[in-house]
């Protein structure tokens, strides 16, 4: 059982607008900043959003966050196929002194 | 190029131990903190410990407490994990990960090392 909440899956068609939730406490997403990482079939996770709404260099903007209270989202406009992939959210957890990530959420492209 | 690369992960025998090793390249190693994550076969990722700039301070995630010991040589530009009493639910890729200050994230991942323990 992840600490962090996400739905196991989520899907769309091309050029669709998918949210992927992520629920929380306040002693995580409720006291610090969120990050989403997305995981390709078969490779490493990488850091798509920082800071619940900040894209590193090179993340197109179709990706976006948000955090509100104990909850954060992230949103894949404009769907493509090499969307297809793992997201996770994560946050530090001041009561459990550690890092926190959401089970992650299955995402297909239809 | 930053870079992460692990090592010295595979098979082990249930209450066995492994010691698992990071190198690190093209950034100031010395100045970031740095972080475990795994992931067991078909499942989420899941964060296991990380080491202070220095060494001096470290977290554990309470599964692994008593039982795993991270360390790093500033020197060498490297992390480590040593890992004794391993169980069949420690079975997962390794993963090192760069935690950047700012923004507060893991920035950098290496490719990962799998552990299997098995008997």
């Amino acid at each position: 059982q992840s600490v962090l909440t996400q739905p196991p899956s989520a899907s769309g068609t091309p050029g669709q607008r998918v949210t992927i939730s992520c629920s929380g406490s306040s002693s995580n997403i409720g006291s610090d900043t969120v990050n989403w990482y997305q995981q390709l079939p078969g490779t490493a996770p990488e850091l798509l959003i920082y800071s619940n709404n900040q894209r590193p260099s090179g993340v197109p903007d179709r990706f976006s966050g948000s955090k509100s209270g104990t909850s954060a989202s992230l949103a894949i406009s404009g769907l493509q196929s090499e969307d297809e992939a793992d997201y996770y959210c994560a946050a530090w957890d001041d009561s459990l002194n550690g890092w926190v990530f959401g089970g992650g959420t299955k995402l297909t492209v239809l | 190029e930053v870079q992460l690369v692990e090592s010295g992960g595979g098979l082990v025998q249930p209450g066995g131990s492994l010691r698992l090793s990071c190198a690190a390249s093209g950034f100031t190693f010395s100045t970031y903190w740095m972080s475990w994550v795994r992931q067991a076969p078909g499942k989420g990722l899941e964060w296991v410990a990380n080491i202070k700039h220095e060494g001096s301070d470290k977290y554990y995630v309470d599964s692994v407490k008593g039982r795993f010991t991270i360390s790093r040589d500033n020197a060498k530009n490297s992390l480590y994990l040593q890992m004794n009493s391993l169980r069949a639910e420690d079975t997962a890729v390794y993963y090192c990960a760069r935690e950047n200050s700012s923004p507060n994230a893991f920035d950098i991942w290496g490719q990962g090392t799998m552990v299997t323990v098995s008997s």
